[in-house]
């Protein structure tokens, strides 16, 4: 089955710094990548399409300069939380859709997740 | 806007009975598709189950079914011979398959299911 990864798996950073976080899907192309932001024994909220070689789409309320998406391949999506701050901390997941299924009948593929916290 | 409801904060069974998740949606959409997703400790979303909305006959995989009501807007998950390892979050799920939005996930607010011994 199609493999998502996702690095780190947790991280810990201190207020005002940056942390990346990549997610990769391993066994196939992913044109469209997903991110998600899940606090404690919540859901998960869309934060951004991320789409290979364009800009990403972030959805309303997310913030573009503090949340950067870059997708420079078919297989790698990475998410920037700039200049973190504690109310950044929370589980992130990336999930990504298989390049060339054609019209609806795909899967989005779900990462393990990323825990940040920030001190 | 799509909006899924899971009414179920937490659910328990016990193993080897059957249990129902309750999920109801609202849409103007007439294409779309539903899914189940189960979240264990370990934190991986695992995709239960999905049903097209055009598609009348419910969805079915193992001890995992649908009953899918679409007049009604109502997806609820059945899973019958309940284990041990069944035990997790529970999410349900939207996607509109109408072609300038076929991406979006729209997720519930999630069912915590116990099974016990």
């Amino acid at each position: 089955g199609a493999v998502v990864s996702q690095h780190p798996s947790w991280v810990i950073c201190k207020s005002g710094t940056s942390v990346k976080i990549e997610c990769r899907s391993l066994d196939f192309q992913a044109t469209t990548m997903f991110w998600y932001r899940q606090f404690p024994k919540q859901s998960l909220m869309l934060m951004a399409t991320s789409n290979e070689g364009s800009k990403a789409t972030y959805e309303q309320g997310v913030e573009k300069d503090k949340f950067l998406i870059n997708h420079a391949s078919l297989t790698l999506s990475t998410l920037t939380v700039t200049s973190a701050h504690p109310e950044d901390s929370s589980f992130y997941i990336c999930s990504a859709r298989e390049t060339g299924l054609a019209g609806e009948n795909y899967e989005q593929y779900f990462g393990p997740g990323t825990r940040l916290t920030v001190t | 806007a799509q909006t899924v409801t899971q009414s179920q904060p937490e659910m328990s069974v016990q193993e080897a009975e059957t249990v129902t998740l309750s999920c109801t949606y609202d849409t103007s959409e007439s294409d779309y598709y539903l899914f189940w997703y189960k979240q264990p400790p370990s934190r991986q979303m695992i995709l239960v189950i999905r049903q097209e909305a055009y598609k009348q006959q419910n969805a079915t995989e193992n001890r995992f079914s649908v009953n899918f009501q679409k007049a009604a807007k109502s997806f609820s998950l059945k899973i019958s011979d309940s284990q041990l390892g069944d035990a997790a979050m529970y999410f349900c799920a939207y996607r509109s398959a109408e072609s300038y939005n076929t991406d979006k996930l729209i997720f519930g607010t999630g069912t915590r299911l116990q099974v016990f011994p």
